[in-house]
């Protein structure tokens, strides 16, 4: 399985923009780049995701690096909401037939939101 | 539609007892994902279903552990015997396709003592 490296944690002002980064160097060509959330007490919610061109949505956006050996989830205006645990996933497309089309959830960095 | 609905939100049960955790996935999802999450080990696929068929329960930790899907719109993750180290977030997940956008529900949180 392809694997994603990511900050333990961040922390962000209030109305600012966030950059979480994730490496993902032994990514495959066709692997897509998911990114979820989990709030607190919550269960993990969807955010974005990509294959190689930036995707933008409601959200956030998803910029992928050109060698797509790491891309960047921003949010534009970081609110108190935004809060949680990021976890950046590789997923293998449907066909591949390895099961590795699964979620597979690493540990995540942990977003701060300082008011 | 409610989105994925999980009962009971919290259970605690005494060692040894056997743990019914239920789950109704979001109407016209074909798939079901049953996870577990604790501190130690993060989030953990047990096992999924396709149209109410297990695919791949390579993830369900033992034998006292089992699931059901007895149709659409129901699944079940049974513990028999319960052990404390079983204790943890169980979330039922729901969605279209295996690749698309999964759905997650409130989770269960269990507590064996």
């Amino acid at each position: 399985d392809a694997k994603t490296t990511q900050p333990n944690s961040m922390e962000s002002n209030e109305e600012e923009p966030v950059h979480l980064p994730c490496n993902h160097s032994t990514i495959s060509g066709t692997d897509y780049i998911h990114w979820y959330r989990q709030l607190p007490s919550q269960g993990p919610e969807y955010v974005i995701h990509g294959l190689t061109s930036n995707v933008n949505n409601r959200m956030a956006s998803l910029a992928i690096a050109e060698d797509r050996k790491s891309s960047t989830l921003i949010l534009h205006r970081a609110t108190l909401r935004d809060a949680a645990v990021y976890y950046c996933i590789l997923r293998a497309p449907i066909y591949s037939g390895a099961g590795s089309y699964q979620l597979t959830f690493g540990k995540g960095t942990k977003l701060s939101v300082i008011p | 539609d409610a989105g994925v609905i999980q009962s009971p939100r919290h259970e605690v049960t005494e060692m040894g007892q056997e743990v019914t955790l239920r789950c109704k996935p979001i109407s016209g999802h074909d798939y079901l994902f049953w996870y577990r999450q604790t501190m130690m080990r993060g989030l953990e696929l047990l096992i999924y279903f396709n149209n109410n068929v297990p695919i791949d329960d390579s993830g369900m930790p033992e034998d006292r552990f089992s699931a059901k899907m007895p149709n659409a719109s129901f699944s079940t993750l049974k513990i028999q015997p319960s052990e404390p180290r079983d204790s943890a977030v169980y979330f039922c997940a729901s969605s279209l396709q295996v690749g698309s956008e999964a759905f997650f529900g409130q989770g269960t949180r269990l507590t064996v003592v």
